[in-house]
C-alpha cells in the first residue's frame, strides 16, 4: 500500500542553523500537507501544496513539492527554539483520508 | 470556537477493562477522524466519519475497537477488552467538507493499559 517516508528521523541543530526534512511517497500524490506537533501537543496544520514544483514560504519556513509529485521538503532557515517539535507530511489516499509520514523530530540547542 | 474537545485527557486502566474515549468536533465540520499515535507505529488513522456515517474503518486494529458517531457533535472510540499494547495517544480530528483540507486535531487522550 501507499507509504510516506520521512528523513531524517531525528535532527539536532544549533539555534541559528538551517534544517531540512524530506518526505517521499511510493505513489504520485494529488497534494501534500505538512503538520507540526510540539512536544506533548497535537498536530497543527501548516500548509498544503498542490501543484507540481510548487514552492510556498511562511516566514522562515519554505515548503516545496517535487516535479513528479512524489516528494516534498520543508526547510527552516535560522532555526529558533520555538521550532522544536516533530514535523509530519501527509499524503492523501482517496479524497479525505490522509496517510501521515513517519515524522522528523527537531531539537534546537540554544 | 473551542476547537476539537477530547475527554478524558489521561486514562489509566487495567488490562481487560473497557475504555471509552470521547470527542466533540468543531461545529459545522462534516468529517471526523480517529488516530492513534505510538513511537513504534507513528500516527495511524483508525476510522473516519462523514456526516456521522463511518466511511472507512480499515485502520481499526481488531474487533476489540469500535467507534460511533450518534450525532454531529459527539463521537466515541471504545476498546473492549483493553490490552497493554493499546497504550497510546488517541487523537480526534475534524474538518469541513470545503476548503484546503486542513484537519483540526484535538489535544488527545493518553491511554495507559497496565
Amino acid at each position: 500500500g501507499q507509504q510516506v517516508m520521512q528523513i531524517p528521523q531525528y535532527q539536532h541543530v544549533q539555534e541559528g542553523e538551517d534544517f531540512t526534512t524530506y518526505c517521499n511517497s511510493s505513489t504520485t500524490l494529488s497534494n501534500i500537507q505538512w503538520y507540526k506537533q510540539r512536544p506533548g501537543g497535537h498536530p497543527v496544520f501548516l500548509i498544503q501544496l498542490v501543484k507540481s514544483g510548487e514552492v510556498k514560504k511562511q516566514k522562515r519556513l519554505t515548503f516545496q513539492f517535487g516535479e513528479a509529485k512524489k516528494n516534498s521538503s520543508l526547510h527552516i532557515t535560522a532555526t529558533q527554539t520555538t521550532d522544536v517539535g516533530t514535523y509530519f507530511c501527509a499524503g492523501p489516499r482517496g479524497t479525505y483520508k490522509y496517510i501521515f509520514g513517519t515524522g522528523t523530530r527537531l531539537k534546537v540547542l540554544a | 470556537d473551542a476547537g476539537v474537545i477530547q475527554s478524558p485527557r489521561h486514562e489509566v486502566t487495567e488490562m481487560g477493562q473497557e475504555v471509552t474515549l470521547r470527542c466533540k468536533p468543531i461545529s459545522g465540520h462534516d468529517y471526523l477522524f480517529w488516530y492513534r499515535q505510538t513511537m513504534m507505529r507513528g500516527l495511524e488513522l483508525l476510522i473516519y466519519f462523514n456526516n456521522n456515517v463511518p466511511i472507512d474503518d480499515s485502520g481499526m486494529p481488531e474487533d476489540r475497537f469500535s467507534a460511533k458517531m450518534p450525532n454531529a457533535s459527539f463521537s466515541t472510540l471504545k476498546i473492549q477488552p483493553s490490552e497493554p499494547r493499546d497504550s497510546a495517544v488517541y487523537f480526534c480530528a475534524s474538518r469541513p467538507s470545503t476548503g484546503v483540507g486542513e484537519q483540526y486535531f484535538g489535544p488527545g487522550t493518553r491511554l495507559t493499559v497496565t
